[in-house]
């Protein structure tokens, strides 16, 4: 069974739609983080959540935007796509028992 | 704010040799956890080894093993009897001690197995 998982794996979508990322963790970890990996493989937090605690990395666009509709659950949606946000999305989560996070199998988002 | 730095962006190794990778970071922190994951190409990133900063012995997983110099802040992963499933990105990842803390990741180092 798939700890963290992450729907859709491959995502192709044109310049100014809106899309969404879901991501579902049955680990019982209440922290839950989004990070993007750029074309150079370069990871960058975007968002961590924990019991109802939103952090933003303060670089990220407003476009982006996580939803939490319950602690296994850390949604990304992206308003008006843009072809810089081409990219792999993967989603993570921990609990304060471990001190590792645990990836989800990422969405590689194109942008066309 | 805290800095992972991976200066090898490439290594190679014969199979069945030892490789080491190199990372270094900066905090300012007494306390914090570093990591190595791997990324294969099948995207996955993979939890190889993990080190607790209060902890002086260098974590070891079978084939996997760290040199932690705290004071020097630096956190090498050595590959002993490499194989050819070893081949992968690697990054080192450093997380603060409590909180909901996120890992801050190096640039990675892609490794390749010579059969």
């Amino acid at each position: 069974d798939t700890a963290v998982s992450q729907t859709p794996k491959y995502l192709v979508t044109q310049m100014g739609n809106d899309k969404s990322i879901k991501c579902e963790q049955n680990l019982g970890h209440d922290t839950m983080y989004w990070y993007k990996q750029d074309s150079k493989k370069f990871l960058k937090i975007m968002f961590s959540y924990n019991n109802k605690e939103l952090i933003i990395n303060e670089t990220v666009p407003n476009r982006f935007s996580p939803k939490s509709p319950d602690k296994a659950h850390l949604n990304l949606h992206i308003n008006s796509l843009e072809l810089g946000d081409s990219a792999v999305y993967f989603c993570a989560s921990r609990t304060g028992t471990y001190a590792e996070a645990f990836f989800g199998q990422g969405t590689r988002l194109t942008v066309v | 704010a805290q800095t992972v730095t991976q200066s090898q962006p490439e290594m190679s190794v014969q199979e069945a040799e030892t490789v080491t990778l190199s990372c270094t970071y900066d905090t300012s922190e007494s306390d914090y956890y570093l990591f190595w994951y791997k990324q294969p190409p099948s995207r996955q990133m993979i939890l190889v080894i993990r080190q607790e900063a209060y902890k002086q012995q260098n974590a070891t997983e079978n084939r996997f093993s760290v040199n932690f110099q705290k004071a020097a802040k630096s956190f090498s992963l050595k590959i002993s009897d490499s194989q050819l499933g070893d081949a992968a990105m690697y990054f080192c990842a450093y997380r603060t001690w409590a909180g909901a803390n996120n890992l801050f990741f190096g640039t990675g180092t892609r490794l390749t197995v010579i059969p």
